[in-house]
């Protein structure tokens, strides 16, 4: 069971250019999210996902797209990098049981540097 | 939109005393109150969390006190020692989690 995984690990990209993080889970969980973690502002959601073939804006999505074709992956990706968009991606996963929310949990993070 | 607002930013401590992190948040509607702890370049672990119908939960020597009336949560850490060094983070949930901007606590021996 190795939870949630996420690729790649570290990526430099120029700007303009494009690039897609994975994330996988194996916990059959229904919820996925996209975070950024920058210096002093925490974790703000960028996209999330309630279930296969959905999705949603978070607080932070613009020059983000994401998917979620199959139910154990969602995909982040950037189209057109910019350096504001330097930062520690994680993605997390839950389950969701009614209106009972459950604990998120959270992959290694992806550290992707624009110049 | 939902906020949440976590103090202080930086908090040090002498190993054996107490830690106080505090958490307001803004949608009175939350009902779900998680606390992480992430440690340098590592990814936030859940190290407790709390219910809307609960006003306090322990673990150890971590606790969490909920006040749903004034809009505020707190995490006790008792006992502290050198491996508590991390940053903690609240979050209040409703639709969405909305974490606060982090808490740096420092151990010293």
């Amino acid at each position: 069971n190795a939870g949630v995984t996420q690729t790649p690990k570290f990526r430099v990209l120029k700007t303009g250019q494009s690039m897609t993080l994975l994330c996988a889970q194996d916990m059959n969980h229904e919820y996925m999210y996209w975070y950024r973690q920058d210096p002093g502002m925490g974790l703000r959601l960028i996209h999330y996902s309630v279930g296969e073939g959905t999705t949603a804006k978070g607080e932070v999505p613009d020059g983000y797209n994401v998917s979620r074709l199959k139910k154990q992956n969602f995909l982040l990706g950037l189209e057109s990098a910019a350096p504001s968009q330097t930062s520690v991606y994680f993605c997390a996963s839950s389950y969701s049981r009614g209106a009972r929310n459950q604990p998120q949990h959270f992959g290694d993070g992806t550290r992707l540097s624009i110049l | 939109g939902e906020n949440v607002e976590q103090h202080p930013s930086t908090l040090s401590v002498q190993e054996g005393d107490s830690a106080v992190i505090k958490c307001t948040y803004s949608d009175s509607a939350s009902n779900y109150f998680p606390w992480y702890k992430q440690e340098l370049g590592k990814r936030p672990q859940l190290i407790i969390d709390i219910r809307s119908n609960v006003g306090e939960k322990k673990d150890q020597r971590i606790a969490v006190t909920l006040n749903k009336t004034a809009k505020h949560f707190s995490l006790h850490i008792t006992e502290t020692q050198p491996e508590d060094s991390a940053v903690y983070f609240c979050a209040a949930i409703f639709q969405k989690l909305v974490f606060g901007t982090g808490t740096r606590l420092l151990v010293s021996p």
